[in-house]
């Protein structure tokens, strides 16, 4: 079974431009999640979705927002970039919001605002 | 919210010696797990772990949740263990707050 893919890779964006970030969860799994991780430092919650709802909301501004669709995957989108963006942006797929689930990262999208 | 720390910040080993990082967390959790990132980025889950001790080849991980604290023990390090090693913890799946991370370099 495919793992957590996520879309794009790398890309490179100006600032107070948009940008959406793709990701499909393991197949199964329902609930999908969002974290920032800035160079040198932990990934920081965003969001996380269960069952096409926002289950979860990290101290990220207006701007970050998100969606999931009826086939489990998500995207993430972030208006107005700043240069303090640039970060690997990594989506974790898991079964369910509950505890005893595992979660699953994927390889990340690493975004670089200039 | 829940504060994360971990230790220590920076382990250099040779190939072959063991080690163990620790990770102290500020309130009470259901959800701990260890993640290791390689240096693509790529995190991998190696332990769910609120409570107890679990076991996996060089790896084991034992976490005393009325403590407060995790520990994560690499036995006969392999190069192949380099990386960044990060505890999150939590309420659920939700949420979860990782530490800062210990970099482990082994060398041959």
């Amino acid at each position: 079974d495919a793992g957590v893919t996520q879309s794009p890779t790398h890309l490179i964006k100006t600032r107070g431009q948009h940008v959406t970030l793709r990701c499909s969860p393991i197949s199964g799994h329902k609930s999908v999640s969002w974290y920032q991780q800035v160079l040198g430092q932990g990934p920081q919650f965003i969001f996380q979705y269960y069952e096409k709802e926002e289950r979860g909301r990290g101290n990220f501004p207006d701007r970050f927002s998100a969606r999931q669709f009826p086939n489990y995957s998500s995207e993430l989108n972030v208006n107005a970039l700043l240069l303090g963006d640039s970060a690997l942006y990594l989506c974790a797929s898991s079964l369910g919001p509950s505890s005893g689930n595992t979660i699953y990262f994927g390889e990340g999208s690493w975004l670089t605002v200039v | 919210g829940i504060q994360v720390e971990q230790s220590p910040p920076d382990l250099i080993l040779q190939e072959g010696a063991n080690s163990t990082l620790r990770c102290n967390f500020s309130d009470s959790v259901n959800n701990l797990q260890w993640f290791h990132q390689n240096p693509w980025g790529q995190l991998i889950n190696l332990f769910y772990i609120p409570s107890g001790t679990k076991q996996n080849g060089r790896l084991s991980a034992t976490t005393v949740a009325t403590e407060r604290y995790s520990l994560l023990y690499i036995s006969s390090s392999q190069t192949t263990d380099s990386g960044v090693y990060f505890c999150a913890v939590g309420i659920n799946n939700n949420d979860m707050r990782f530490g800062a991370g210990t970099r482990l370099t082994v060398k041959p």
